[in-house]
């Protein structure tokens, strides 16, 4: 079935440090790919999505690409801050429609320090 | 601006205790979600409705049922609480139709039994 990998964290930065987090994923078709955050003490939020190898999803200075050739979807930001420390997750859906069911990574927790 | 509302953020149940959680989108939603999420495992799907009065098992369903009399409305019952169902609750919703449609969550109930 499908199925999604991302880098376990916890990871911890300074502020202004570049921040990668890596998911790859196993999918039948082409999936439509998405990064979820979860703010302490909320629910999850759309970051950014892709729909299509070699689209960029991009938000809040973060930026993530679809690589079909990778089966990746890594996420990236230039220079954190405290604001961006949060549980980051990778999901999949699948190509066609129907439930619209997500299939999400194990989320990393990011800690940014000041 | 969109809506996905749980009706209680915190809750305490003794084991045995018939539980329900209540969820409600105020956005037409005609597909609803209930994950469950635990450190280290991430989100998990527990139950998922298409229509009023139409459900399906997702993952983990095992322990739980779902109602969904309304559209607006998708409730999530254990009915015989265990303390190994201890975990924070996730209802999403979506709506059906081509392309990446997002997930909207709401902040989550996180449920102790005792």
């Amino acid at each position: 079935g499908d199925s999604v990998t991302q880098m376990e964290g916890p990871v911890t930065l300074s502020e202004e440090a570049f921040l990668t987090i890596n998911c790859t994923y196993t999918a039948t078709g082409y999936p439509s790919l998405f990064w979820y955050v979860q703010y302490p003490g909320e629910g999850l939020q759309l970051l950014l999505k892709a729909t299509k190898a070699d689209d960029k999803g991009s938000n809040k200075g973060f930026e993530a690409t679809y690589r079909k050739e990778t089966t990746s979807f890594h996420l990236e930001k230039g220079s954190v801050q405290v604001s961006d420390s949060a549980v980051y997750f990778c999901a999949l859906t699948p190509t066609q429609g129907g439930s619209e069911k997500l299939v999400f990574g194990k989320g990393t927790k990011l800690t940014v320090n000041p | 601006d969109v809506k996905v509302t749980q009706s209680s953020r915190y809750l305490v149940k003794r084991t045995g205790e018939k539980v329900f959680l209540e969820c409600v989108q105020d956005m037409d939603h005609e597909n609803m979600f209930w994950y469950r999420q635990d450190p280290g495992l991430g989100l998990r799907l527990i139950y998922f409705s298409y229509d009023v009065k139409m459900k399906e098992k997702g993952d983990i369903p095992e322990g739980y049922s779902v109602s969904r009399e309304k559209k607006e409305r998708f409730s999530l019952i254990l009915e015989s609480a265990s303390t190994n169902q201890t975990s924070m609750y996730l209802c999403a919703s979506i709506q059906t139709g081509t392309g990446a449609q997002v997930q909207y969550f709401g902040a989550g109930t996180r449920l102790s039994v005792l």
